[in-house]
């Protein structure tokens, strides 16, 4: 089945310090990639997604995810973190393929929760 | 626009009780789900809707059912509520192109006691 893989259930760095989320997915159709975040007590807010051409894509709040399809990860990094950064951060993916019967519908990893030190 | 709303924001039932989640969105969004938020456990799909009298199971349909009568409405009953089924739970939509992006609502968190 499919799935997706967020290895770090908990991330600790210090403000002004990189910032890389992994994530892996299982291999299947062409996937569809995105990454959300989610504030304690909110809803989920998409931070970028990925379809096609440029493997190296932009989001909102300075975030960045590079697509690497030989290794089936889809990693997000952030050059520098601030400390409104700190919540839940989600990968998902969804197949453009009848793959399993879950075309269209998305696939969350359990998720990564940053904490930012002052 | 108001986006996609969800109704109550908190709610406890006993075991045993009924109730209905309600989900609406005003923008005209042909594809609606529904999702679970566990601690540890990602979200899991619960049921979606590609489009108005057209629904079906995601990975974890038991013990919940819905329906999809208009565009904009998408609600979850739950028949008859277990302990296993305290979490919190979202509604999500997008237009029918899985190109676009899924605008998720605030969330109603839900206590079986």
């Amino acid at each position: 089945a499919q799935s997706v893989t967020q290895p770090d259930i908990h991330i600790t760095v210090s403000e002004g310090a990189s910032l890389e989320l992994r994530c892996n997915y299982s291999y299947g159709a062409t996937p569809y990639l995105f990454w959300y975040v989610q504030s304690p007590g909110q809803g989920l807010q998409l931070l970028l997604k990925y379809f096609s051409g440029d493997t190296l894509v932009q989001g909102i709040k300075g975030f960045e995810a590079e697509f690497k399809r030989s290794q089936s990860s889809f990693n997000l990094r952030k050059p520098s973190v601030h400390w409104s950064d700190a919540a839940e951060y989600f990968c998902a993916v969804a197949y453009s393929l009848n793959y399993g019967g879950s075309q269209g519908n998305l696939i969350f990893g359990k998720g990564t929760k940053l904490s930012v030190k002052p | 626009n108001a986006g996609v709303t969800q109704t109550p924001k908190f709610q406890v039932l006993k075991t045993g009780q009924s109730m209905t989640l309600q989900c609406a969105q005003d923008m005209n969004h042909e594809y609606m789900s529904w999702y679970r938020q566990d601690p540890g456990m990602g979200l899991r799909l619960i049921h979606y809707s590609v489009g108005a009298g057209i629904t079906d199971q995601g990975e974890v349909p038991n013990g919940y059912n819905v329906s999809r009568s208009t565009t904009e409405d998408f609600p979850l009953r739950l028949l008859s509520a277990a302990p296993s089924q305290t979490s919190v739970y979202f509604c999500a939509s997008r237009m029918a192109s899985l190109y676009n992006e899924q605008f998720f609502g605030p969330g109603t968190r839900l206590t079986v006691l």
